[in-house]
């Protein structure tokens, strides 16, 4: 079935680092992926939808320079979190749709601290 | 707007027991999933449900929709500590996009106990 992998899984470093993280689509190709963010017990909340060979559409309130995005192949999408700081913490998860209009698959996550 | 709403928010419930988690949401739905996640895990898709009067079973949960309510239903049989996690239901819209867009409820947290 369709797998989405994403990496790392848990990353840890200092404040004012800049931490990227990676989503591919295993086999199949996705022009469209989505970036969320989860605060520990809170729901997951849609930062961006990343488009192959565009710029990715930012949700409101979510800071573009902050969150950079770039979705250069079919099968990669990379969220940047730039200078990163402690309440940038957070699971960030990528999903792609296999199909258009078909459900999602989400990435395993990954675990972002910052010291 | 879209906003979903789940309630409860916590459920404890012992084991052998039945229960119904509840989903409202603000707008028209294109369709409805229910996910579940494990404690520092990402999501795995439960149900899928397309129009109104669906009803999806797996095991002990089973998961319905009425569209004219715009309120989805995930209702737990016999509950086992093996169900223990957080529920998240999610409401899609096309919005005249190619790929569309999920938004969640705020989950569920499910705790099964003896």
């Amino acid at each position: 079935g369709a797998v989405v992998s994403q990496h790392p899984s848990w990353v840890i470093c200092k404040s004012g680092t800049s931490v990227k993280i990676e989503c591919r689509s295993l086999d199949f190709q996705a022009t469209t992926m989505f970036w969320y963010r989860q605060f520990p017990k809170q729901s997951l909340m849609l930062m961006a939808t990343s488009n192959e060979g565009s710029k990715a559409t930012y949700e409101q309130g979510v800071e573009k320079d902050k969150f950079l995005i770039n979705h250069a192949s079919l099968t990669l999408s990379t969220l940047t979190v730039t200078s990163a700081h402690p309440e940038d913490s957070s699971f960030y998860i990528c999903s792609a749709p296999y199909q258009q209009n078909q459900p999602q698959h989400f990435g395993d996550g990954t675990r972002l601290s910052i010291l | 707007e879209l906003k979903v709403e789940q309630n409860p928010l916590f459920l404890s419930m012992q084991e052998g027991k039945n229960y119904t988690i509840y989903c409202n949401y603000s707008t028209t739905s294109d369709r409805l999933y229910w996910y579940r996640q494990d404690p520092g895990k990402s999501l795995e898709s439960l149900f899928v449900l397309l129009s109104n009067g669906a009803v999806k079973q797996e095991g002990r949960l089973m998961a319905s929709l009425d569209t004219k309510a715009r309120l989805s239903t995930l209702h737990i049989t016999a509950a086992v500590h093996d169900l223990s996690a957080t529920y998240f239901c999610a409401s899609f819209n096309a919005g005249g996009t190619s790929y569309g867009k999920l938004t969640f409820g705020q989950g569920t947290i499910l705790t099964v106990h003896p």
